[in-house]
């Protein structure tokens, strides 16, 4: 079952605009991550953010993390057409080995 | 190697068939995580290893499919009798972390695709 869930599960944007992604999570976390995925592509890192975090930049990317809420946005700025993929949250759940489970993805689509 | 390798990229097997999907990890990380992905959905988790040892096969849907790692490296997963809803990609990943010794960022491999006729 997935841990995390997206929203929206899809948007479309021109190239140039800004773009929010939003995930749900269900437990106790030790780190949330985001990952892109690229179709017929295997999933590739973005970026990290630690439970005792509330905000990490990354170039273009903007990670908050609401531990209250269970809850994290991502935002990418400046979109490129480049930028259209699908945006996984992927949660490491507190103790123990740290398995990390993914959320159901938003696809996003930058139009140019 | 320089990135995660899986193969077959794309396998048809008949339904009933057995089918090996092989994934040959970074070289040194110790962690490797198998998951299942059907068509826009996220990635679900089926089993991980640390080194050789299975340590999580919770989410292995049915006694039908098998993981191993026998010498801490390339690992393989067995679907044993096929079946048409086992039809998806299922995506390799590893990790150079320690169970507890730090986040688990993980290293995508492509994929195999499975699709069960």
């Amino acid at each position: 079952s997935q841990q995390g869930e997206e929203d929206p599960q899809a948007l479309s944007i021109q190239e140039g605009e800004n773009a929010t992604m939003n995930c749900s999570y269900k437990t106790s976390i030790n780190n949330l991550q985001w990952y892109r995925q690229n179709s017929g592509r295997g999933l590739v890192h973005l970026i990290l953010i630690r439970s005792n975090e509330r905000e990490k930049h990354s170039g273009r990317l903007r990670v908050t993390l609401d531990t209250s809420k269970k809850s994290s946005s991502l935002l990418i700025t400046a979109s490129r057409a480049a930028d259209t993929a699908s945006y996984f949250c992927a949660t490491a759940l507190s103790g123990g080995y740290q398995k990390v489970t993914f959320g159901t993805g938003t696809k996003l689509q930058v139009i140019p | 190697g320089a990135g995660v390798s899986q193969s077959p990229r794309y396998k048809v097997a008949k339904r009933g068939q057995d089918v090996a999907l092989r994934c040959d990890p970074i070289s040194g990380h110790v962690s490797l995580f198998w998951y299942q992905q059907a068509l826009g959905q996220g990635p679900e988790f089926l089993t991980y290893f640390q080194n050789e040892a299975q340590l999580d096969k919770s989410g292995l849907p049915s006694d039908r499919f098998f993981a191993e790692r026998p010498e801490g490296s390339v690992s393989t997963l067995k679907i044993q009798r096929t079946q048409q809803e086992d039809s998806a990609v299922y995506l390799c990943a590893s990790s150079l972390a320690l169970a507890g010794a730090g986040a688990n960022v993980l290293t995508f491999g492509a994929g195999s695709r499975l699709t069960v006729l």
